[in-house]
């Protein structure tokens, strides 16, 4: 079955130092994959996604990911993290029927000043 | 417009009440979801619904119950809640099942 492992339950940086946040996929087909933040409080919003084009993704306010199939990772970057970057962080895959989202268990990003 | 649009934002209900949530959106999709998202935890599917066809029922139970009036509504009727129920309730849409969702701003939802 299709899922999804985000290592880290719990990653703090300081402002302006790099953000990275891990996922690994399980899939046994060529999968979507996403990452979605979650403010406090808040929905989800959408920061990129990999539909198998481009291996290197490039999403809102500066993150990136790279679909590493080799190493069946997704993991998600950014160079310099800003305060308000502060979120809770899901990976997710489309399941194998490609009708819904399943979402890993989330990392939560601290940012320190 | 990319909004999905979720009413009410709070809802307290007692174990006897009996209410509903309301999702709205007017981008095309014609999948739309229901999630459930208890404190600290990720969202967990529960329905989808594509082309206003149920076609996913994740094992839910019967107190919850959902309807798609049309293609830009969602409905979750809530009838004899139990106190764990207690969460927040996600609504998203996507063009496709599958596909990249969108999602609302949630309904917390109280159950006394």
């Amino acid at each position: 079955a299709q899922s999804v492992t985000q290592l880290d339950s719990h990653v703090s940086v300081s402002e302006g130092t790099p953000v990275l946040l891990r996922c690994n996929y399980s899939s046994s087909y060529s999968p979507s994959l996403f990452w979605y933040v979650q403010h406090p409080n808040k929905g989800l919003q959408l920061l990129l996604k990999y539909t198998s084009a481009a291996t290197l993704v490039k999403g809102i306010n500066g993150f990136e990911a790279e679909f590493k199939k080799s190493e069946t990772s997704f993991h998600l970057t950014k160079p310099s993290a800003h305060m308000s970057d502060a979120a809770e962080y899901f990976c997710v895959v489309s399941n194998q029927a490609g009708t819904a989202l399943i979402f890993g268990k989330g990392t939560t990003l601290s940012v320190s000043s | 417009d990319t909004e999905v649009t979720q009413t009410p934002k709070h809802l307290v209900m007692g174990m006897t009440n009996k209410k509903s949530l309301k999702c709205e959106q007017h981008m095309g999709h014609r999948a739309m979801y229901w999630y459930k998202q208890k404190a600290k935890k990720p969202p967990e599917l529960m329905f989808v619904y594509s082309y206003e066809k149920l076609s996913i029922n994740e094992s839910v139970p019967s107190r919850f119950s959902p309807e798609c009036p049309n293609s830009s509504l969602l409905n979750l009727h809530l009838h004899a809640l139990q106190p764990e129920d207690s969460a927040l309730y996600l609504c998203a849409s996507s063009q496709v099942s599958g596909s990249e969702a969108f999602f609302g701003q949630g309904t917390r939802l109280t159950v006394v």
